[in-house]
């Protein structure tokens, strides 16, 4: 079954970097993902899509602050630089059969 | 300006139905697949529907298959989710979602509307 699994929380301070993690359940290593951020009260906004050797591409005016990596069966997005409007929920996505969501990180930025 | 806008939420007793429409524009619709997605509130997304960019795919959660029924009309550019038999659990934010990929079902959403709201309670 095609699980994404994503802690739910994190925290880094302003200024700062912070690694998100998503994992892909096991047998679907090669799968790409998309990362989306959700600014509070607001709906989500995509990021990028990552694919499993690491290349990705961002969305329209998404910040060189944002950046994909891949190991594995582990997808990250790093955030750079972390700036207060940074504060948000974060989700993975990917797709089989339909489409999965992780259950999101909410990252908290000190 | 790409856009997508949502359109239809609102309150429904239990057992009743909602249609919902997404009006988009600044793309050319009829060449991308598009998907509902809903968010209860306080939890994550969920992923509700999705249709081929010429409507004659199309594919369901197994929370809503059977009850909810998505189309589109690419002559008006837009998306529709005709939801039936309405329960409490199916209170959420609906959003409407655009496909990166043009020839797949399935890919990034590379654009999201801005979501209505769907309040199912007596």
């Amino acid at each position: 079954q095609l699980v994404l699994t994503q802690s739910p929380s994190a925290s880094a301070s302003l200024g700062a970097s912070v690694k998100l993690t998503c994992t892909l359940s096991s047998g679907h290593s090669s799968y790409a993902i998309a990362w989306h951020q959700q600014q509070p009260e607001k709906g989500p906004r995509y990021l990028m899509k990552l694919n499993s050797d690491g290349s990705h591409s961002k969305g329209d005016g998404i910040p060189d602050r944002f950046s994909g990596s891949s190991s594995g069966a582990e997808r990250y997005l790093t955030i750079s630089s972390l700036q207060s409007e940074d504060e948000a929920d974060y989700y993975c996505q990917t797709w089989g059969t339909g489409m999965v969501f992780g259950g999101g990180t909410k990252l908290t930025v000190l | 300006e790409v856009q997508l806008l949502e359109s239809g939420g609102g309150l429904v007793q239990p057992g009743g139905s909602l249609r919902l429409s997404c009006a988009a524009s600044g793309f050319t619709f009829s060449s991308y697949a598009m998907s509902w997605v809903r968010q209860a509130p306080g939890k994550g997304l969920e992923w509700v529907s999705a249709i081929s960019s010429s409507g004659d795919s199309t594919f369901y959660a197994d929370s809503v298959k059977g009850r909810f029924t998505i189309s589109r009309d690419n002559s008006k550019n837009t998306l529709y989710l005709q939801m039936n038999s309405l329960r409490a659990e199916d209170t959420a934010v609906y959003y409407c979602a655009k496909v990166l990929g043009g020839s797949h079902s399935f890919d990034a959403f590379d654009i999201w509307g801005q979501g209505t709201m769907v309040t199912v309670s007596s």
